[in-house]
């Protein structure tokens, strides 16, 4: 069955840099998008941006377009997100989410989260 | 950006009764691209309708979609204990996609 499992959070000083990664496995990761919703604590879902099948379609929210990158390396099934120059309003859990067609699908499959704390 | 709105914000209701979610786009969308979540505590979201009223692989059948341009609608025929949760609706068809602010159906 699918399975996506998040990694990389951990407590970070705002201005500092994160790198969360996403393994896939039980598809075939190369065919979907994939994208990155974050929650704040005690709050809903934001959606933070999404990679197109083959990687070459991004899209950003703007509360993080310019600080964060979106990419994904189909050979080892893994998405990654690239956080830069964080604040503390980026304090969220982040779930990758795997989209049901190549970019404009509902998600039907979620990781499990991975906490962001940004933080002196 | 589409603005989905969702009311209302919490719904007190008793297992078995009907629960009735409403999502309102400050556009119209297509049907296509309106999908329901449920969140538990600590859970991830899980997909339950998309295409606005097309059930997800494992969703029960009380669960159902409705709507279509700027109204559209969850509806649960008979609560059960396990329903008792957070909903989104998203709109997944145009950039930046959108989440609705959630409905919480609680117990009553």
């Amino acid at each position: 069955q699918v399975h996506l499992v998040e990694s990389g959070g951990g407590v970070v000083q705002p201005g500092r840099s994160l790198r969360l990664s996403c393994a896939a496995s039980g598809f075939t990761f190369r065919n979907y998008g994939m994208h990155w919703v974050r929650q704040a604590p005690g709050k809903g879902l934001e959606w933070v941006a999404v990679i197109s099948y083959d990687g070459s379609d991004k899209y950003y929210a703007d509360s993080v377009k310019g600080r964060f990158t979106i990419s994904r390396d189909n050979s080892k099934n893994t998405l990654y997100l690239q956080m830069n120059s964080l604040r503390g309003e980026d304090t969220a859990v982040y779930y990758c989410a795997k989209d049901r067609w190549e970019l404009h699908g509902a998600f039907d499959y979620w990781g499990q989260g991975t906490l962001v704390t940004v933080s002196s | 950006d589409i603005l989905l709105t969702q009311s209302p914000g919490t719904l007190s209701l008793s297992p078995g009764e009907r629960a009735t979610l409403s999502c309102r786009a400050i556009q119209s969308i297509s049907s296509n691209y309106l999908a329901w979540y449920q969140q538990k505590p600590g859970q991830a979201p899980r997909l339950l309708i998309y295409g606005a009223s097309s059930r997800a692989a494992g969703i029960p059948d009380r669960f159902s979609g409705s709507g279509s341009g700027t109204d559209f609608t969850l509806t649960i025929s008979r609560l059960e204990p396990e329903d008792f949760a957070v909903y989104y609706c998203q709109q997944h068809g145009y950039s930046p996609w959108t989440f609705g602010q959630g409905t919480k159906v609680e117990i009553k």
